[in-house]
């Protein structure tokens, strides 16, 4: 069975700070893809990116950027100088690759304020 | 392009009342979600179907609830009779046929239970 953690319920920054969320990951499968989605208070799911498990090479969009860990099973995501706008509920999710189930298993979601 | 439309956004209704969650995937996509959002148990998958076929149904709470997808571009969720524990946001999503493309979520349908 697959299972994503985020140990991290709730975090509060200042404005300009780095902040690190962390994502945990159990699978079985030896292609799977993971997927980082932010839902801000306005509600709706919006994409950030994706990663399947043969691609470990860190990246990096903007002030965003993912950290992708094979042997410690972790999916890392860092904001760098955060911003108000920032503000959201990021989720963490895991799907099956090749043929297998494509529905996607969420995290429980950190919570990230930024303080202006 | 039109990303993923849901209807109605907000929904309130009666216990025992009928309900019905409208969903029209992006063009072009092979497989269309529906996910429901609780605050207990987070966000987790109710059926997903591939070119209009059901593929998994594991997440359907009970028989209150039925999906259907008549054509690629049309789907419904319903809920016959609602109860308050049905209360929750739906969200439906849509994707390309492609291994594991991107899931795009629509904007959900919130529905309260009274």
């Amino acid at each position: 069975a697959q299972k994503v953690t985020q140990a991290q319920t709730e975090i509060s920054v200042v404005e300009k700070e780095d902040v690190t969320l962390d994502c945990v990951y159990e699978t079985r499968d030896t292609t799977y893809y993971l997927f980082w989605y932010k839902q801000p208070p306005s509600g709706e799911l919006v994409f950030l990116i994706r990663r399947n498990s043969f691609d470990e090479q860190n990246e990096i969009s903007g002030r965003y950027s993912w950290n992708f860990q094979k042997s410690t099973s972790s999916f890392n995501f860092t904001i760098t100088a955060s911003q108000v706008v920032d503000s959201a509920v990021y989720f963490c999710a895991l799907s099956e690759g090749g043929t297998g189930r494509r529905a996607l298993t969420f995290g429980s979601g950190t919570r990230l304020q930024v303080q202006p | 392009d039109a990303g993923v439309i849901q209807s109605p956004r907000h929904e309130v209704t009666e216990m025992g009342q009928e309900v019905t969650l409208r969903c029209k995937p992006i063009s072009g996509h092979d497989y269309l979600f529906w996910y429901r959002q609780t605050m207990m148990r987070g966000l987790e998958l109710l059926i997903y179907f591939n070119n209009n076929v059901p593929i998994d149904d594991s997440g359907m709470p009970e028989d209150r609830f039925s999906a259907k997808m008549p054509n690629a571009s049309f789907s419904t969720l319903k809920i016959q009779p609602s109860e308050p524990r049905d209360s929750a946001v739906y969200f439906c999503a849509s994707s390309l046929r492609v291994t594991q493309e991107t899931q795009y979520f629509g904007p959900g349908t919130r529905l309260l239970v009274l």
